[in-house]
């Protein structure tokens, strides 16, 4: 099956730092989402992107289909966004999941 | 536009015992797919259901198996629990375009907690 890795795994930041996570999957996908869960355990949907660059607020990302990688730009962070950013990918029906990047942002 | 829906929020079991888990779909949505995450890990794929039937399954015993109901809602049980199945079993909704899933909208999930 398809390996995704993320990097890194941990990353502590404080209020108003800028961010790149950074996810890599070994096969080609028609589907890569990333997600944020708060700490209530909410997966919340961030990016629907197979390819290409989008941009929502202070967030943005990008994936490289050919290079098989995605990147998730976090801009002047704020505390809320701490949590876990998850890249989640498919060449089917079925999500894999990374391992997460566990993300505390201190005021 | 209700979003996927789970119930019930949290759920002690004992070993042994069994458990079903139930998911509504976003609307507009067909296909129904299940997870669990054990804690400090990504979610597992369990199984997904479309048109009633289980349409691909992850790496998990037979103790786990579901439904789906016409309406597209959709039920997770699991036999004879062991304290390992204690987890975050998320449900998450989609549908299907040119055979593949659009994005997937997970639900807050359900936690299971075997004893």
């Amino acid at each position: 099956g398809i390996q995704v890795e993320q990097s890194p795994p941990d990353l502590i930041l404080q209020e108003g730092a800028n961010s790149t996570l950074r996810c890599n999957f070994s096969d080609s996908v028609n589907n890569l989402q990333w997600f944020h869960q708060n700490p209530w355990g909410q997966l919340i949907n961030l990016f629907y992107i197979p390819s290409g660059t989008k941009q929502n607020g202070r967030l943005s990302a990008t994936t490289v289909a050919t290079e098989r990688y995605s990147l998730l730009y976090i801009s002047s962070s704020q505390t809320t966004d701490s949590g876990v950013y998850f890249c989640a990918v498919s060449a089917g029906n079925m999500l894999t999941f990374g391992g997460g990047t566990r993300l505390m942002v201190k005021p | 536009d209700a979003g996927v829906t789970q119930s019930p929020t949290h759920l002690i079991k004992t070993r042994g015992q069994q458990v079903t888990l139930r998911c509504s779909p976003k609307s507009g949505h067909d296909t129904v797919s299940w997870y669990q995450q054990a804690l400090g890990q990504g979610p597992q794929f369990i199984f997904q259901y479309y048109e009633e039937e289980e349409r691909q399954r992850g790496n998990f015993p037979d103790r786990f198996s579901g439904h789906q109901f016409p309406n597209y809602s959709s039920e997770l049980n699991v036999n004879a629990l062991l304290l390992g199945d204690s987890a975050l079993y998320l449900c998450a909704s989609s549908s299907i375009y040119r055979g593949y899933n659009s994005p997937l909208h997970f639900g807050n999930g359900t936690r299971l907690t075997v004893t």
